[in-house]
């Protein structure tokens, strides 16, 4: 089944740590998407992607760092920059071209401190 | 200011009865799609339905329709026979057409929703 697959489902991170989380998809998207959720608020986008090779800041960009090598993978490396990481993390990709295409989203990874 | 508006934190419902959850938006772009998402506690994004700004007739998707007011700049979603399983938090989100960033999805802040027996 097509899909976006993020892993993994829980991550923990050490002082000082980078962690990276993954995030494939195989529905053929031009676009993805890294989303911060913290508990019981909205999505704040951290950086999208509209095509391989090429990625934007969101609106909350610091302290993370993504690449775009492949159509199919966007990993989002938290840094030991970002002081507050715990948060669940939510990957989205979606079609380049087409108003009535909606976001499709993984199931999420929740990311905290040790 | 915010692209997308939920002004309903949070919000309760008998169930079998009719809610609605309230969207405004702000774009200058004439070209746009407005989207509803649920996420239940489990976290995953369910996408509800979709309306568009050149759509002549309001959007339906089984118990879900979106209630469209342009001139408003509202896209209202109305969730008709509350079932317990409706309980979630909704967002709202559009995309708008024009300019480089044409594939920017804005969200709102959400709406809690909460379906009593």
């Amino acid at each position: 089944d097509g899909g976006i697959t993020q892993s993994p489902k829980y991550l923990f991170r050490k002082e000082g740590q980078n962690v990276t989380l993954s995030c494939e998809q195989n529905l053929n998207h031009d676009a993805m998407y890294w989303y911060r959720q913290d508990p019981g608020q909205g999505l704040r986008l951290i950086y999208y992607s509209q095509i391989v090779n090429d990625f934007q800041k969101g609106d909350i960009a610091e302290g993370y760092s993504v690449s775009r090598e492949k159509k199919e993978s966007f990993p989002l490396t938290v840094t030991s920059a970002q002081k507050n990481p715990t948060a669940f993390y939510l990957c989205a990709s979606s079609t380049g071209t087409g108003d009535n295409q909606p976001q499709h989203f993984g199931d999420g990874t929740r990311l905290s401190i040790l | 200011a915010q692209k997308i508006t939920q002004t309903q934190p949070g919000m309760f419902v008998q169930e079998k009865e009719a809610v609605t959850l309230d969207c405004t938006y702000d774009t200058s772009d004439p070209s746009y799609g407005l989207f509803w998402y649920k996420q239940p506690s489990s976290g995953e994004m369910i996408f509800l339905i979709y309306q568009g700004s050149y759509d002549q007739q309001n959007a339906t998707e089984g118990r879900y329709s979106l209630n469209f007011q342009k001139a408003r700049k509202s896209a209202n979603l109305v969730i008709s026979a509350s079932q317990l399983g409706d309980s979630a938090m909704y967002f709202c989100a559009m995309r708008e057409s024009g300019g480089y960033n044409f594939n920017k999805f804005y969200f709102g802040s959400g709406t809690k929703l909460n379906v009593k027996p």
